[in-house]
């Protein structure tokens, strides 16, 4: 079965600060990968996705994500935080005909 | 595009009530999926329609809950009677062919709360 950990349930950078939220997944093949993001009382909004070519994709709002097979990883980078960027953010993975499965999120919080 | 669009955003029932909730998928999206999310068990997928046949309904929680999709532009998640435990937020998203390759888009949610 599919799974997702993102180890951290909450983390706090300054803002201008760097940034790497961890997702750690599990998938039998080659996986389709995901972040998501979510401001308070919104839905979630797809920032980037991989699943294929080269493993730094870039995404929305200057995110970047690197996918490492042999770290079963796929980590959200951004160099410069700015407070707007404070929200919860989501990994997940899907292939074949298996629809997506969630991490349990990473709270940003993004100090002055 | 105007998006996923779920109806109402906020609702609050008492106990036993029955509570639908309403969702109207980007056009020429084939997959609708309703999710719950709460603090506690984070986003659960609940029910997974494709060209609005149910696929997956494995995450209903019981008999309570049931969804719809009647056409492929309308779906509806019904919780018939409603219990406090129901409180949390449901999402609907949809994609295409499944959204294994392109994500899924997600609406703003349904604020549920049962008192």
């Amino acid at each position: 079965a599919q799974s997702v950990t993102q180890p951290d349930i909450h983390i706090t950078v300054s803002e201008g600060a760097s940034l790497e939220l961890r997702c750690n997944y599990s998938y039998g093949a080659t996986p389709y990968l995901f972040w998501y993001v979510q401001s308070p009382g919104q839905g979630l909004q797809l920032l980037l996705k991989y699943f294929s070519g080269d493993t730094l994709v870039q995404g929305i709002k200057g995110f970047e994500a690197e996918f490492k097979r042999s770290q079963s990883s796929f980590n959200l980078r951004k160099p410069s935080v700015h407070w707007s960027d404070a929200a919860e953010y989501f990994c997940a993975v899907g292939g074949g005909y298996s629809t997506l499965t969630f991490g349990k999120g990473t709270m940003l919080l993004v100090s002055p | 595009d105007a998006g996923v669009i779920q109806s109402p955003r906020h609702e609050v029932t008492e106990m036993g009530q029955e509570v639908t909730l309403r969702c109207k998928p980007i056009s020429g999206h084939n997959s609708l999926f309703w999710y719950r999310q709460t603090m506690m068990r984070g986003l659960e997928l609940l029910i997974y329609f494709n060209n609005n046949v149910p696929i997956d309904d494995s995450g209903m929680p019981e008999d309570r809950f049931s969804a719809k999709m009647p056409n492929a532009s309308f779906s509806t998640l019904k919780i018939q009677p409603s219990e406090p435990r129901d409180s949390a937020v449901y999402f609907c998203a949809s994609s295409v062919g499944g959204g294994r390759s392109y994500g899924y888009t997600f609406g703003s949610g349904t604020r549920l709360t049962v008192v």
